[in-house]
């Protein structure tokens, strides 16, 4: 089975610190993504990555930068962290994205950051 | 208009029953369809996954696509009360981007 492993389920942080949320997966799947998850707008993507030192701008990347050194892992990065920040944050992966079949997304459990 | 509807419900149904979850879409470049259910402070898991139109079926889960109406659904059959969670599909055309629905609240009444 996939397993990605988010470090923190949950995180209190102070207005203005830089947080670090790190994922890892162990599956060697190339793509790494980091969504985060509020009620009543859902799932958006804030970056993804397709492979090492690679990175792409998803829908929400304002405030957040990513990390990815080695292929299993993702960091995402809260450069001043602000109170709208508060929020899930889930990373995923997938498979090679040169395959004719494109796997799905295979997510961590999520940490819970709550910014005050 | 989202490219992915999901009615949000929450969704009641008796221990046992068939339930019934659905998605429609707007974006007819669509090729793979996944569903995923997602307990409270959890991460979504997947549990469905299809890449054509038809049925797709995973012990007493089915999963349906009708590309000609931009239509899916997931079926469950004997629903239990561990089924109670958030059901959410996802889709996307091929590239790196997953288009998500908002999610449907389902609760299994023992």
């Amino acid at each position: 089975d996939v397993k990605v492993t988010q470090s923190s389920r949950y995180l209190v942080k102070r207005t203005g610190e830089k947080v670090f949320l790190e994922c890892v997966q162990d599956m060697d799947h190339e793509n790494m993504f980091w969504y985060r998850q509020d009620p009543g707008l859902g799932l958006r993507l804030i970056y993804f990555s397709y492979d090492v030192k690679m990175k792409e701008k998803g829908d929400i990347p304002e405030g957040y930068s990513v990390s990815r050194e080695k292929k299993e892992r993702f960091s995402l990065i809260l450069e001043s962290a602000s109170t709208n920040q508060t929020s899930m944050y889930l990373c995923a992966s997938s498979w090679d994205r040169r395959s004719s079949y494109n796997s799905p997304l295979h997510f961590g459990n999520g940490t819970r950051l709550t910014v005050t | 208009q989202k490219e992915v509807e999901q009615d949000p419900g929450p969704l009641s149904v008796p221990e046992g029953a068939i339930v019934s979850l659905n998605c429609t879409y707007s974006n007819s470049a669509f090729q793979y369809f996944m569903w995923y259910r997602q307990y409270s402070r959890k991460g979504p898991e997947l549990l469905m996954y299809t890449y054509s139109s038809g049925n797709k079926e995973d012990g007493r889960f089915t999963a349906q696509v009708d590309k000609s109406s931009k239509y899916i659904s997931l079926f469950i059959r004997d629903s239990q009360p561990s089924d109670s969670a958030t059901y959410l599909c996802a889709m996307r055309p091929g590239t790196y981007k997953y288009i998500f629905g908002t999610g449907t609240r389902l609760k299994v009444l023992a």
